[in-house]
């Protein structure tokens, strides 16, 4: 029984490069959540999509940030014309419904040279 | 403004001791409360959740309690042992406004001793 899977698990980029962070959710999970840690601080949310659809995507810088959830395949962060400030881990969580608990994945952790 | 927080970096007790990790919040609304295990280069791991429709959930070693009048909740690990050693995420949640978001505190570094 699969956790949630995420990769790469490392990624280096340099500024202006485009990143694409991956997420498959647990089994029988239909909900995904992207979360962002920056050195120090604790998980701050960015968007929680279903299947083909984003729900809530309040935590989601304005520009270069974009998610999606398609019906095949995992869910993707793609992070445009990436910055120094972008360096950070991203963490992927799902939940079989909303409201029951989010497990989460190892994380990709994104550094931009 | 920070709506959950866990005021203590870090913390160290000696192994078989009890350790007490606490959380504040801010936000009335909140109605689900939760507690991550996070080692070093891993994901968060659950631990424990509450509902605020209850005031203590035990799960083995690891006891969570709410105080929603004092807007606050603590983790209790007794007996602790050195594989207790993490950073210990509070989070919450509340279904006002929101849509299964989770509210992170900033973690306190738990070291137990052998």
């Amino acid at each position: 029984n699969a956790g949630v899977m995420q990769n790469p698990r490392h990624l280096v980029r340099r500024r202006g490069q485009e990143a694409r962070l991956r997420c498959s959710p647990m089994k029988g999970h239909s909900h995904v959540y992207w979360y962002r840690q920056l050195p120090e601080e604790g998980l701050k949310f960015m968007v929680y999509l279903q299947k083909e659809n984003i729900i809530d995507e309040s935590g989601m810088p304005k520009e270069r940030f974009s998610a999606e959830f398609p019906k095949e395949g995992p869910s993707i962060l793609r992070i445009q014309q990436v910055v120094r400030g972008d360096s950070a881990a991203y963490f992927c969580a799902s939940s079989p419904q909303l409201g029951e608990t989010q497990y989460f994945g190892p994380g990709t952790r994104l550094l931009v040279l | 403004d920070q709506q959950v927080k866990q005021n203590s970096p870090s913390l160290s007790v000696q192994e078989g001791r009890i350790s007490i990790l606490n959380c504040d919040y801010t936000n009335s609304m909140f109605d689900y409360f939760l507690w991550y295990k996070k080692y070093p280069a891993e994901g968060p791991t659950f631990l424990i959740s509450i509902s605020s429709i209850k005031d203590k959930n035990e799960d083995g070693r690891f006891t969570v309690f709410l105080n929603k009048s004092a807007k606050h909740l603590s983790l209790h690990i007794v007996p602790s042992q050195p594989g207790d050693s993490a950073v210990y995420f509070c989070a919450a949640s509340g279904t006002e406004g929101s849509q299964g978001n989770l509210i992170f505190g900033k973690g306190t570094k738990l070291s137990v001793k052998p």
